[in-house]
């Protein structure tokens, strides 16, 4: 089973429209949690990163939360744009002691329709 | 922001050749590299921690001798995929980490496409 789930695997929406995205992960020990968006032949590119006292970041339209206590995090995006469109990917990285290796979610693929 | 390039951004070769794929920071010094693979629609899989003036470490059932890493300097790390089969074929994206704190953000690289024929 995969340390990083991420839900749903696919999503359409209307241009507009707002989306949340979510992740859920079991990584241990708990370094911090990013989200990247990754355009389709392109690498990712980063979009926020949480640490453990950190449970609500912006980047624009972009908002992510965590609640380490449940182990879940989300992404909100907001006013969706077809630009939007991308494969979103939820990343942990272990903390001391797991060298702070990244642990990658299969992502979440975005589809904005106009 | 930081910036790290790859390339080739594609390559098609012929099977039993082998193949260089560079990844570059350009703005700034990176103690770690790091090497991914991507098949279609499946999330990236990290396949070997590539440390400067030392050894990359790979992650399990990754061979070491087919996919050669060398990260001879702080701003250049090389991944070089030996004899070549057609299930080679795949995204490699690298990323790599400023300075030298473990907990640092990775930059990631556009990418290179390999075909194999």
């Amino acid at each position: 089973k995969n340390q990083v789930e991420q839900s749903p695997q696919s999503l359409i929406i209307l241009e507009g429209k707002n989306c949340t995205l979510q992740c859920n992960y079991t990584v241990s020990p708990f370094s911090n949690l990013r989200w990247y968006k990754q355009d389709t032949g392109r690498g990712p590119v980063s979009l926020t990163i949480m640490t453990f006292s950190e449970n609500t970041k912006s980047n624009g339209r972009y908002t992510a939360t965590l609640d380490a206590d449940t182990k879940q995090s989300s992404l909100h995006i907001t006013a969706s744009q077809l630009s939007d469109s991308a494969s979103y990917i939820c990343v942990v990285s272990k903390g001391p002691g797991g060298s702070y290796i990244p642990t990658f979610g299969r992502g979440t693929s975005l589809i904005v329709h106009p | 922001g930081a910036v790290v390039s790859q390339h080739p951004s594609r390559v098609i070769c012929k099977s039993g050749t082998s193949v260089k794929i560079e990844c570059r920071s350009l703005d700034f010094q990176a103690t770690t590299m790091f090497w991914y693979r991507q098949f279609p629609k499946q999330s990236l899989m990290l396949m070997a921690t590539s440390n400067e003036g030392s050894k990359a470490t790979y992650e399990q059932g990754v061979e070491k001798d087919k996919f050669l890493i060398n990260h001879a300097s702080l701003t250049l790390s090389t991944l070089t995929v030996t004899s070549a089969h057609p299930e080679d074929s795949s995204f490699y994206i690298c990323s790599a980490r400023p300075g030298l704190a473990d907990s640092g953000p990775q930059y990631f690289g556009p990418g290179t496409r390999l075909t194999v024929l």
